[in-house]
């Protein structure tokens, strides 16, 4: 089955203890994308990736790193979470930029 | 930088009636354009889109139009369902240029359809 998985789905946490989010697709997709979903803000980009080990910054990446040495992973990791980084985060792919993107079914973070 | 910006919701409507979301975008040179659509409890899903001037975007009965003269990208349902309730988002992508491959999206605009 094509999708993108996500894990974990739900993860609470503590100020400062360092964190990495996982994605993966499995349609063999040139673009990958995370986003943060807040209330009232929308979708925000954090990073993106056009290919393997091209990654570049969205709207809102600071806090935030991600590698892509493989096509199929792009992992987000939060070297020191602070409170203001809780919310809902979501993984997506998709073959290009002018093609539809795949969402994975998000992972809720809290940081305490 | 690039925005996009959706009219303010939540939108309530009844069962059979007429539904437009407004959507207005900035950016430089030629984005593609879309809507996609979350359902509660759930990730986005594609529900249409347009990637040049003068397109039209439709599925499930949704439509909308590529305006570059009004950088404009309204959605559009001549009769809305109970099961139309969701929150409705519309998104730009940067198809060139610097930024190439960054996205953007609106707010969002919940919207209730009842029976």
């Amino acid at each position: 089955e094509a999708q993108v998985t996500q894990n974990p789905r739900y993860l609470i946490t503590v100020t400062g203890k360092k964190l990495t989010v996982t994605c993966s697709q499995n349609m063999n997709h040139e673009y990958m994308s995370w986003y943060r979903q807040d209330p009232g803000l929308g979708l925000r980009q954090i990073y993106y990736s056009m290919n393997v080990e091209v990654t570049d910054k969205g709207d809102v990446p600071e806090g935030y790193k991600v590698s892509r040495k493989e096509k199929r992973n792009f992992p987000l990791i939060l070297e020191s979470p602070s409170p203001n980084q809780t919310s809902l985060y979501f993984c997506a792919s998709s073959l290009s930029i002018y093609n539809e993107q795949f969402f994975g079914p998000g992972t809720r973070l809290t940081v305490l | 930088g690039d925005s996009v910006t959706q009219m303010e919701g939540p939108v309530t409507l009844s069962e059979e009636a007429f539904l437009t979301i407004n959507c207005t975008y900035t950016a430089t040179g030629y984005p593609s354009l879309f809507w996609y659509v979350q359902y509660p409890g759930e990730g986005l899903q594609l529900l249409l889109k347009a990637t040049k001037a003068d397109d039209k975007g439709s599925n499930k009965g949704f439509e909308a139009t590529y305006r570059k003269e009004t950088t404009s990208f309204h959605l559009e349902k001549g009769s809305v369902q109970v099961s139309d309730s969701a929150v409705y988002f519309c998104a730009l992508i940067k198809a060139g240029g610097t930024s190439y491959g960054k996205l953007t999206f609106g707010q969002g605009t919940i919207l209730t359809v009842h029976p």
